[in-house]
Formats: structure tokens, C-alpha cells, sequence
């Protein structure tokens, strides 16, 4: 069985700050693939980063970061330089070898970017 | 491109109804699953279709059905309307490349009264 635990149900984030969203997970799927996605108030699940367990390196795209640590089982994701249209859910979310293109979603964590 | 289109957006039923909600996934891609979103539970994953065949189903009653058609559009269907019904329901499409990434729908709101 798969579970995604995010431990912050809300984050609060200046403008202009860089931000880091927690995400843990346990599985005992060999191969698995790690997603972040950002849902704003209209319900749309938009995928920003994506990490295969077997990448060697972080993941990036733009201003989104993923810091991957395989062993503490860990996936968090990096917002540098925040923006007000930043503020939304944010869901870490897993699929593993066996689950086919299931993803298994953490409760997620609503993030406020003040002026 | 077009993105992942959901009908209705909106919808309000009765107990005892029964539901249809339809899902164009973006053009090109095979693979369409659904997800219900609810305030308590979360995002749970209902099923995933690919060419037109159920492959992967989540833990909910027979009341949630679907379907995939030979274009790749999906129907789920909810019978026999329970309140806690009443959720986000999110379709997904994928073209199954090296990610598998799934690019979601604005999803239909459905309120059971």
C-alpha cells in the first residue's frame, strides 16, 4: 500500500520569498514516480514537477524545485521567488509500479502568498 | 491544443437519482481516469480507462461506473444518488509518455440534496 502524508494544512508565504511545501511517503513499490500539483480556487489540477524514484538528480522546472531524498523517504517541493498567483492547494502526489497511472494523493496544503 | 473538457460543470441532484458526467481527454491521449475530490476525504481515485477498457479501480461501490469510447471520451455514472456523493469529480488524460503525467479537467461539481 501506498501513503502520501503532507503535515501542513496551511502555509503562509511573502512575495518574493522562496517556500517549502512538505510531502513524505511510504510504499514498498521499487520503481514509483513522485508529482506535485497546484489547484487554485476554479478546481483545476495543474501538474507542475514530476520525480522518478530512480532520477539521480532533482528535479526542476522554472521556479519549482522538487528535494528528493530517497532514504528519509521525502519529496518536498521548492516555490523560489513566490508570487501572489502561487496561492492554491498544492498536492503531492505518487504512483507506483503496481497502481498502473492511479496517482495516490496527499491531503494537500493551501498556501497564502501575502503582499 | 485543448485541454481536458468536463460537462457539466455544475450539476444539482436528489437522492435516489441517478448521475452522468462526461470527459473529453486532450487529443491524442488514451488513457482517462477519474478522481473525486471531496472536503473530508480527499482526492480518491475512482478508475482509468485505455482504449476503451477499465485497467485500474479504485475502492468505491458498484453505484460508480464508467466507460471509454473508441475517441477516448469517457462517461462515469453514479446511481442511485447518496449525499455523500456530493463532491469535485476530476477526469484526468495521459498520453502515457515518459512522465505519465496526468493533465486534469476543471471537473464537475455535483451537490446531492
Amino acid at each position: 500500500a501506498q501513503k502520501i502524508t503532507q503535515t501542513q494544512p496551511g502555509m503562509f508565504v511573502q512575495e518574493k520569498e522562496a517556500v517549502t511545501l512538505d510531502c513524505t511517503y511510504d510504499t514498498s513499490d521499487p520503481s514509483y514516480g513522485l508529482f506535485w500539483y497546484k489547484q487554485p480556487s476554479s478546481g483545476e489540477m495543474i501538474f507542475l514537477i514530476y520525480q522518478g524514484s530512480y532520477d539521480q538528480q532533482n528535479a526542476t522546472e522554472g521556479r519549482y524545485s522538487l528535494n528528493f531524498q530517497k532514504a528519509r523517504k521525502s519529496a518536498n517541493l521548492v516555490i523560489s521567488a513566490s508570487q501572489l498567483g502561487d496561492s492554491a492547494m498544492y498536492f503531492c502526489a505518487m504512483r507506483g509500479l503496481n497502481s498502473g497511472y492511479a496517482l495516490n494523493f496527499g491531503k494537500g496544503t493551501s498556501l497564502l502568498v501575502t503582499p | 491544443k485543448a485541454g481536458v473538457t468536463q460537462t457539466p460543470r455544475y450539476l444539482i441532484k436528489t437522492r435516489g437519482q441517478q448521475v452522468t458526467l462526461s470527459c473529453s481527454p486532450i487529443s491524442g491521449h488514451r488513457s482517462v481516469s477519474w478522481y473525486q475530490q471531496t472536503p473530508g476525504q480527499g482526492l480518491q481515485f475512482l478508475f482509468e480507462y485505455f482504449s476503451e477498457t477499465q485497467r485500474n479501480k479504485g475502492n468505491f461501490p458498484g453505484r460508480f461506473s464508467g466507460r471509454q469510447f473508441s475517441n477516448s471520451r469517457s462517461e462515469m455514472n453514479v446511481s442511485t444518488l447518496e449525499l455523500g456523493d456530493s463532491a469535485l469529480y476530476l477526469c484526468a488524460s495521459s498520453s502515457l509518455g515518459d512522465t505519465g503525467e496526468l493533465f486534469f479537467g476543471e471537473g464537475s461539481r455535483l451537490t446531492v440534496l
